[in-house]
């Protein structure tokens, strides 16, 4: 069974700092996609990327970047000028055509400080 | 921009009560979820739902638990006898044929008394 792990609760940052939040995942599928999801204080849950496993090339959305190691099976989001309306959890999560729902990691809580 | 939308935002019940809760996926998604999160914890997945059947469900997803397109619009999920741990937060989501991301409702929230 796919697992995804987020190892840190709780992380902070510097408004206009840049921060990484990290994620593994265990899976022994070849063909699958990684998520990280956006869940503010109103609890709506908004993609922020994706990337596509057979893709070497990182993921970009404009403040927000992955670091994909596939062999390492590490998944992690940066975000570069962090700015208050990132605080949020974040989760990770992963989704394979085989299994099809979408699996998360437990989510890690970003504060901004101003 | 075409969103999930769920109804209602919050529902408080009785222990032993049904409930309905509803979403409208976005109009051209084919495929159907049912997640929920319990405060503080991880968002897990209860149900999947495609050609009108499900196509995968949880442990979490018991003979408590049915979902139903009753229209073309509308994706429910019925809990028959609710139970004081059913209490969380129910995330709809959907997605197209051929797309791997979902696209969540705001979400309901649920207490049961």
């Amino acid at each position: 069974a796919q697992t995804v792990t987020q190892s840190q609760p709780e992380m902070s940052v510097q408004e206009a700092e840049t921060v990484t939040l990290s994620c593994t995942y265990d899976t022994s599928e070849s063909d699958y996609y990684l998520f990280w999801y956006k869940q503010p204080p109103s609890r709506q849950m908004i993609l922020v990327i994706r990337q596509e496993a057979y893709k070497q090339q990182n993921a970009t959305e404009n403040r927000f970047s992955v670091n994909f190691q596939k062999a390492a099976k590490s998944f992690s989001l940066k975000i570069s000028d962090s700015q208050l309306g990132d605080a949020a959890m974040y989760f990770c999560a992963y989704w394979t055509g085989s299994a099809r729902q979408l699996t998360f990691g437990s989510g890690t809580q970003l504060t901004v400080l101003p | 921009e075409p969103e999930v939308t769920q109804t209602p935002s919050h529902q408080v019940t009785q222990m032993g009560q049904e409930v309905i809760l509803r979403c409208v996926p976005i109009s051209n998604h084919l495929y159907f979820y049912w997640y929920r999160q319990i405060l503080g914890q991880k968002v897990e997945f209860l149900v999947s739902f495609y050609n009108n059947e499900i196509s995968e469900k949880s442990e979490i997803f018991d003979d408590q638990f049915s979902v139903e397109r009753p229209d073309g619009s509308n994706f429910t999920l019925k809990i028959r006898s609710t139970k004081l741990e059913d209490s969380a937060m129910y995330f709809c989501a959907s997605r197209l044929a051929g797309a791997p991301e979902q696209f969540f409702g705001p979400g309901t929230r649920l207490t049961v008394l």
